[in-house]
């Protein structure tokens, strides 16, 4: 158990609709990272937050958008869902910003 | 962009025999790296990391090297177990002004034959 928490596990949703995954970071650790994985494929970074704020954007579309809370839990928002954007959604989280991250156990969406 | 890649997709090894995992960077500016092992349905586990101002780490039966002048780096494992059959992924970090972002590579899966 990496310490890192998401939920849900598995979403499924239409085509169309708007989703919220939620990632609560390792106690302490004020660094969370949101990753797109598609099946069989690579790791892509999508967003970075560091105590509430943005840090680092990478290949996130514009209808996603994220934020971090002032507790430091963080939610990822997909909105206007799309066939392609069925995969499993990871968190991590790091103490700061040039430590190792923890991932969580990740969302498995499925958009059909 | 500049990016992580990986040279071997799928390697199989035999049980016991030594296992290196290869991987690629092309940002001279990055500072820090980081090996992850994913089983099937979890999400990515912390191996091993280095830092830019070291060229070799040492972990329990991992090794990570790191080669800055042709930018390379590889994950060695020692007596792989079955246990050890994942995918591998590299990653690098830069912190620039634009912030901090973790790049991982491809991924190279790696299976252990009994």
């Amino acid at each position: 158990d990496s310490g890192v928490t998401q939920t849900p596990k598995h979403l499924i949703t239409a085509t169309g609709q708007r989703v919220t995954l939620r990632c609560s970071p390792r106690s302490g650790d004020l660094s969370v990272y949101w990753y797109q994985q598609s099946l069989d494929q690579g790791l892509q970074f999508l967003i970075q937050y560091y105590n509430g704020e943005e840090r680092a954007k990478g290949n996130i579309l514009e209808r996603f958008s994220a934020q971090q809370f002032p507790d430091l839990h963080s939610e990822l928002n997909l909105s206007s869902l799309e066939l392609g954007d069925s995969a499993l959604y990871f968190c991590a989280s790091s103490l700061t910003e040039a430590t190792e991250a923890f991932f969580g156990q990740g969302t498995r969406l499925t958009v059909v | 962009g500049e990016s992580v890649g990986l040279h071997l997709p799928t390697l199989s090894v035999q049980e016991g025999d030594n296992s290196i995992i290869n991987c690629a960077y092309s940002n001279s500016a990055s500072d820090y790296f980081i090996w992850y092992k994913q089983e099937s349905g979890k999400g990515p586990q912390f191996i091993i990391d280095i830092r830019s101002n070291m060229d070799k780490r040492q972990g329990q039966r991992v090794t990570v090297l790191l080669n800055k002048t042709v930018k390379h780096l590889s994950l060695q494992i020692a007596a792989t177990q079955p246990g050890d059959s994942a995918v591998y992924f590299c990653a690098e970090n830069m912190n620039n002004n634009a912030g901090n972002m973790l790049t991982f590579g491809g991924g190279t899966r790696l299976m252990v034959k009994p």
